[in-house]
């Protein structure tokens, strides 16, 4: 089975520009989470989707914002790119949203913004 | 407020010595751990993970962890590490609040090995 796949794999934008970042989680996985990581740092939680609800908010501004699809892949938007932005954003895939389930990371897309 | 602290930012070894990552939390709720590795340029994989029951858990390729609830820690250790376990390693917790869950990482420990 195909793990979490995110697109694109690199992406370079400059400050003010915006910019959609995608992902699918693993198949029969309902709930999809993206994560910022920047460098040196370990990743920070920002959404967390469950059948197409945002059931949960990490402390970003609203320049951040995400959605997921009838097919539960989902899309994370950021706008007025600044250059703070730059990281690797982190999609991750779950059957469910109980803690106790492990979360399965994509590979990530590294976002360097000029 | 949940949170996680891995104490040791670089751990240089050699080749076939013991190592151990620390990690401590904080949290008032019941608590899952993990360990995740992050090799060069690559996401994160699970290395292992704490959810109940026995407080010493393992994975397949000798890494170990041990759930302290009275020291709120989950140190990670190997008795001998190898060439291929060069990556840095990230201690997390995974939250669970009304209706979402999410998992506060620690800022990492770069596991370094010399030959």
């Amino acid at each position: 089975d195909a793990g979490v796949t995110q697109s694109p794999t690199h992406l370079i934008k400059t400050r003010g520009q915006h910019v959609t970042l995608r992902c699918s989680p693993i198949s029969g996985h309902k709930s999809v989470s993206w994560y910022q990581q920047v460098l040196g740092q370990g990743p920070q939680f920002i959404f967390q989707y469950y059948e197409k609800e945002e059931r949960g908010r990490g402390n970003f501004p609203d320049r951040f914002s995400a959605r997921q699809f009838p097919n539960y892949s989902s899309e994370l938007n950021v706008n007025a790119l600044l250059l703070g932005d730059s990281a690797l954003y982190l999609c991750a895939s779950s059957p469910r949203t109980s803690g106790r389930n492990e979360q399965f990371f994509g590979p990530g897309t590294r976002l360097t913004v000029l | 407020a949940q949170s996680v602290t891995q104490l040791d930012s670089q751990v240089p070894v050699f080749e076939e010595a013991p190592v151990e990552l620390r990690c401590n939390y904080s949290s008032s709720v019941s608590v899952y751990l993990f360990w995740y590795v992050q090799y060069p340029n690559q996401g994160l994989q699970l290395l292992l993970k704490y959810l109940s029951g026995s407080t010493l858990v393992e994975s397949i390729n000798g890494f170990e962890a041990e759930f302290n609830k009275s020291q709120t820690s989950f140190h990670l250790r190997k008795p001998s590490v190898h060439i291929s376990d060069t990556a840095e390693y990230f201690c997390a917790v995974s939250v669970q609040d009304s209706s979402a869950s999410k998992i506060i990482f620690g800022s990492g420990t770069r596991l370094s090995i010399r030959p």
